[in-house]
């Protein structure tokens, strides 16, 4: 699987917009571009996945450079409630594809 | 969405003893579930890829005795920690995915072992 690189941590004001970077430059054209977020003692809780076109769902977007090598998350109006720690993760399409965490960005959301 | 349940949520136990954890998946069956451990202020880190009917697939340092699974059926896999010692307190997560779609992983809520 390929693996992915994010700046360790975040800040952001509340109510504003938070992008969050990652680099996969080594990804494969069968592996999706998955975002996870964990706050503090849970699980991990799905935000976004996408192949090659831009997402968007209820939580956040997804933009993904024309070749692939990077990906932005898009909180559009970050709450309190966002801070936690943001998982990119690469996955191998099918079923059994595994989902392997790097360290993630923590992002500090700030009133 | 689809709900992953994780039992028990903590469990304390005395170092020699084994000790069970359950995953289900609740409104969908999943062929393929994951186990994670995570240690404070780590990411988590894949244990073994858990397979309905035939054995676990355990990733590399990982002791397919000490921790044993079991999926027997298409909504319940079961981790057993066996012999536990202080060093295999930590935070277990498991994640399932729907069969015979490709989409998003579900995640348990996880069972924070601490072994005395």
């Amino acid at each position: 699987d390929a693996k992915t690189t994010q700046p360790p941590s975040m800040d952001c004001a509340e109510g504003r917009a938070a992008n969050l970077p990652c680099n996969h430059s080594t990804i494969s054209g069968n592996e999706y571009v998955y975002w996870y977020r964990q706050i503090h003692s849970q699980g991990p809780q799905y935000i976004i996945h996408g192949l090659k076109n831009n997402e968007t769902n209820e939580m956040a977007s997804l933009i993904i450079t024309e070749d692939r090598k990077s990906s932005t998350l898009i909180l559009p109006h970050a709450t309190l409630r966002d801070t936690a720690v943001y998982y990119c993760i690469v996955r191998v399409r099918g079923n059994t594809g595994k989902l392997i965490f790097g360290q993630g960005t923590t992002l500090q959301v700030k009133p | 969405g689809a709900v992953v349940s994780q039992h028990p949520s903590w469990v304390i136990c005395k170092s020699g003893t084994s000790v069970k954890i359950e995953c289900r998946s609740l409104d969908f069956q999943a062929t393929t579930m994951f186990w994670y451990r995570q240690f404070p202020k780590q990411s988590l880190m894949l244990m073994a890829t858990s397979n309905e009917g035939s054995k676990a697939t355990y990733e590399q340092g990982v002791e397919k005795d000490k921790f044993l699974i079991n999926h027997a059926s298409l909504t319940l896999s079961t981790l057993t920690v066996t012999s536990a010692h202080p060093e295999d307190s930590s935070f277990y997560i498991c994640s399932a995915t729907r069969t015979g779609r490709n989409e998003k992983l579900f995640f348990g809520s996880g069972t924070q072992l601490s072994v005395l």
